[in-house]
C-alpha cells in the first residue's frame, strides 16, 4: 500500500541543524511531489516547502529561506528535509505529503496532498 | 501569498447536528481548495478536493462546496467520531497556504 515512513523523534539544542526523512512506497517515486509541513504544539499547519522529487526541484517557505533544504535520493525512495541555525519556534511536529492531482475535462489540474507521513517530533531545547 | 481564512476557529456541538465552516481566500482561487480532518495526536486526512470532491471511502455526510473565494465545509448529523479540527488548504498557488483551523468539540 502507499505509504510515507518518517524518521524518529529528535531532540537538539538551539542552534543545531535536523534532517528528517520520508521513505515513499506503494508508488512510482517520481511521479509526484513531496511537501513538507509543520505544526508547532497547539497550533495550525505551516507549509515549509516542495521538491519535485523527479528532477530534485524545490520552493521553499519565504520565512524559512537560507535555513532549510530538502533533498531526494531516487534510488530509496526517500526524500530529506534538513533545517539547521534551530531555535525554539522550530519545535513541532514535520510532516512530509504527498501531492497528487486531478485532472479536469478541460486539462486543468488540481491538486491535493493525498497521502501523509505520521510525523517526526522536533524539540529545540537547551 | 494567499491568505486563507476559516471561520469559527472553534465550536461546540452534539451528535446529530449539522456543522457548517466556512474558508475565505485574500484572491480568487477558484476550485483550487482542499478541506483535511485531524484528529489529535494523527496526521492531516484528506477529506475533500477541488472544493467539492468527495474523497473515496470519506462518508457522505461530509460535503463541500464554493468557488472564487468562499468555500464551506459542510458535515451532516455530525457523528462522535468527526470531532476533530478541520483545515482548508489553496493549492492554486505555491506557497500552500492553510487556514488556521476549526476545532469542533463535543457540546
Amino acid at each position: 500500500q502507499v505509504q510515507l515512513v518518517q524518521s524518529g523523534a529528535e531532540v537538539k539544542k538551539p542552534g543545531a541543524s535536523v534532517k528528517v526523512s520520508c521513505k515513499a512506497s506503494g508508488y512510482t517515486f517520481t511521479s509526484y511531489y513531496m511537501h513538507w509541513v509543520r505544526q508547532a504544539p497547539g497550533q495550525g499547519l505551516e507549509w515549509m516547502g516542495v521538491i519535485n522529487p523527479s528532477g530534485g526541484s524545490t520552493s521553499y517557505a519565504q520565512k524559512l529561506q537560507g535555513r532549510v533544504s530538502m533533498t531526494r535520493d531516487t534510488s530509496t525512495s526517500t526524500v530529506y528535509m534538513e533545517l539547521s541555525s534551530l531555535r525554539s519556534e522550530d519545535t513541532a511536529v514535520y510532516y512530509c505529503a504527498r501531492e497528487s492531482f486531478f485532472t479536469s475535462p478541460i486539462q486543468l489540474n488540481y491538486y491535493y496532498m493525498d497521502v501523509w507521513g505520521k510525523g517526526t517530533t522536533v524539540t529545540v531545547s537547551s | 501569498d494567499i491568505q486563507m481564512t476559516q471561520s469559527p476557529s472553534s465550536l461546540s456541538a452534539s451528535v446529530g447536528d449539522r456543522v457548517t465552516i466556512t474558508c475565505r481566500a485574500s484572491q480568487s482561487i477558484s476550485s483550487h481548495l482542499n478541506w483535511y480532518q485531524q484528529k489529535p495526536g494523527k496526521a492531516p486526512n484528506l477529506l475533500i478536493y477541488t472544493a467539492s470532491s468527495l474523497r473515496s471511502g470519506v462518508p457522505s455526510r461530509f460535503s463541500g462546496s464554493g468557488s472564487g473565494t468562499d468555500f464551506t465545509l459542510t458535515i451532516n448529523s455530525l457523528q462522535p467520531e468527526d470531532f476533530a479540527a478541520y483545515f482548508c488548504q489553496q493549492s492554486y498557488s505555491t506557497p500552500r497556504t492553510f487556514g488556521q483551523g476549526t476545532k469542533v468539540q463535543i457540546k
